[in-house]
């Protein structure tokens, strides 16, 4: 069975300031991780992805992400934080065969002061 | 290219009755998945339509069911709602082929259900 997790239900930091917003998997297999972000009455848009390869994952919006298979984590980064980046962020994971369906982490508040 | 739309946009309905809500993927894809977001469940997985067949079912009761037309537009039915039935319904399609790297699930702007 999948899990995602996201220890954190809100993220603070300031604009211009590094952001990081954590997420950890329980996948069996290697996993295909995703990176979600979800803006107030809107669906959620694609920011990322890791299927193989290059732990290190560029995005849009100047996100990126690290995968780190021995801390099963992967984390998403932004160097300099937006205000207009406040959003709910989700990371889900996917098995790597079989059928698309994303299992979800809970979703962290990133709130960016200005 | 489009992306998926969804309509209605926004629905109220009263307990007991039914409800239907349509997806329209992106074209060319042939995936149409279904999921439920609520503030205490999160998001929460209810049924994948791929080629008209469903072809993965979450943990939901009967009373949510689902179709996909030949032409990939899919329908989400909801029978004898309950006020827990309220929640944000998000459409995702894709291409449905999930060995390759590109089968990236891009999300509608959902369907805001309440239940009064």
């Amino acid at each position: 069975a999948q899990s995602v997790a996201q220890p954190e239900d809100q993220v603070n930091v300031a604009e211009g300031n590094p952001l990081t917003v954590k997420c950890t998997y329980s996948v069996s297999g290697n996993p295909y991780l995703f990176w979600y972000v979800q803006y107030p009455n809107r669906g959620l848009q694609f920011l990322l992805k890791y299927i193989t390869g290059d732990n290190l994952v560029k995005g849009s919006y100047g996100f990126e992400a690290e995968f780190n298979k021995s801390q099963t984590s992967f984390h998403l980064k932004k160097p300099s934080a937006l205000v207009s980046d406040s959003a709910l962020y989700f990371c889900a994971s996917r098995p790597p065969s079989g059928y698309s369906t994303l299992t979800f982490g809970k979703g962290t508040m990133l709130l960016v002061s200005p | 290219k489009a992306g998926v739309t969804q309509t209605p946009r926004y629905l109220i309905k009263t307990r007991g009755q039914q409800v239907t809500l349509s997806c329209s993927p992106i074209s060319g894809h042939r995936s149409v998945s279904w999921y439920q977001q609520t503030p205490g469940q999160g998001l929460q997985f209810l049924f994948e339509y791929f080629s008209e067949t469903q072809r993965n079912k979450g943990n939901f009761p009967g009373r949510f069911s689902g179709r996909q037309f030949s032409n990939s537009r899919s329908e989400m039915n909801v029978s004898t709602l309950e006020l827990g039935d309220s929640a944000l319904y998000l459409c995702a399609s894709s291409t449905g082929l999930a060995a390759t790297n590109v089968d990236t699930q891009y999300f509608g702007p959902g369907t805001r259900l309440t239940v009064l």
